[in-house]
């Protein structure tokens, strides 16, 4: 069975500081990731996502998540947040043998000023 | 473009009345999908549609929920005999086929008084 964990429920961090939000996955065949975020009172939308090739992958406003195939994670980084970046964050996984994608239970991200 | 829409965006009836909310996906996309998200929960994949293909219903909680997809386009979740756990935000997404990319609606927040 395949399934998404997401450990940390809440991330409080001051702005400007260093945050990784975490991303584990179970799966028995080759995946595809993703990370979506929901800003307060908005829908979900696509983050980054990998599918193959270099297994670090960017965002336009500084994201970036590494694919770690050995140790089934795809934890999302940034090296310096801002306000703007409060939000539920949501890791993904689909399964390149099928339609489901499965989401984690997200992680809220909070950036304090 | 136009994005997925979803109607209505707020929802409230009594337990045991049938509730129906409909998706509009992107035109063009092949793809629809299903979730339900609930307070502190994740999103919890509920039924897939591409194409013409029989739906993926693996994911529908229990027989009261049910779905269609006419013409290949716009898409209806019908909830019957609701009960107060059906409450939770229902959100859809379209994607184009072989593209990992879902592109999600606004959702509509259902609540069962």
């Amino acid at each position: 069975a395949q399934s998404v964990t997401q450990l940390d429920s809440q991330v409080p961090v001051f702005e400007e500081a260093p945050v990784e939000l975490r991303c584990n996955y179970s799966s028995s065949v080759s995946v595809y990731l993703f990370w979506y975020v929901q800003y307060p009172n908005q829908g979900l939308q696509l983050l980054l996502k990998y599918l193959s090739g270099s297994t670090l992958v960017e965002s336009i406003n500084g994201f970036e998540a590494e694919f770690n195939k050995s140790q089934t994670s795809f934890h999302l980084r940034k090296p310096s947040v801002h306000i703007s970046d409060t939000a539920e964050y949501f890791c993904a996984v689909s399964m390149n043998t099928g339609n489901q994608f499965y989401f984690g239970t997200g992680t809220s991200l909070t950036v304090i000023p | 473009g136009a994005g997925v829409s979803q109607s209505p965006s707020n929802k409230v009836t009594e337990k045991g009345k049938d509730v129906e909310l409909r998706c509009d996906p992107i035109s063009g996309h092949t793809a629809l999908y299903w979730y339900r998200q609930s307070l502190g929960q994740g999103l919890e994949f509920l039924i897939y549609f591409q194409g013409n293909s029989a739906p993926d219903k693996s994911g529908l909680p229990s027989d009261r929920f049910s779905a269609e997809r006419t013409g290949g386009s716009v898409s209806t979740l019908t909830i019957q005999r609701t009960q107060q756990e059906d409450s939770a935000v229902y959100l859809c997404a379209s994607s184009l086929k072989g593209v990992h990319e879902q592109f999600f609606g606004p959702g509509t927040r259902l609540t069962v008084l």
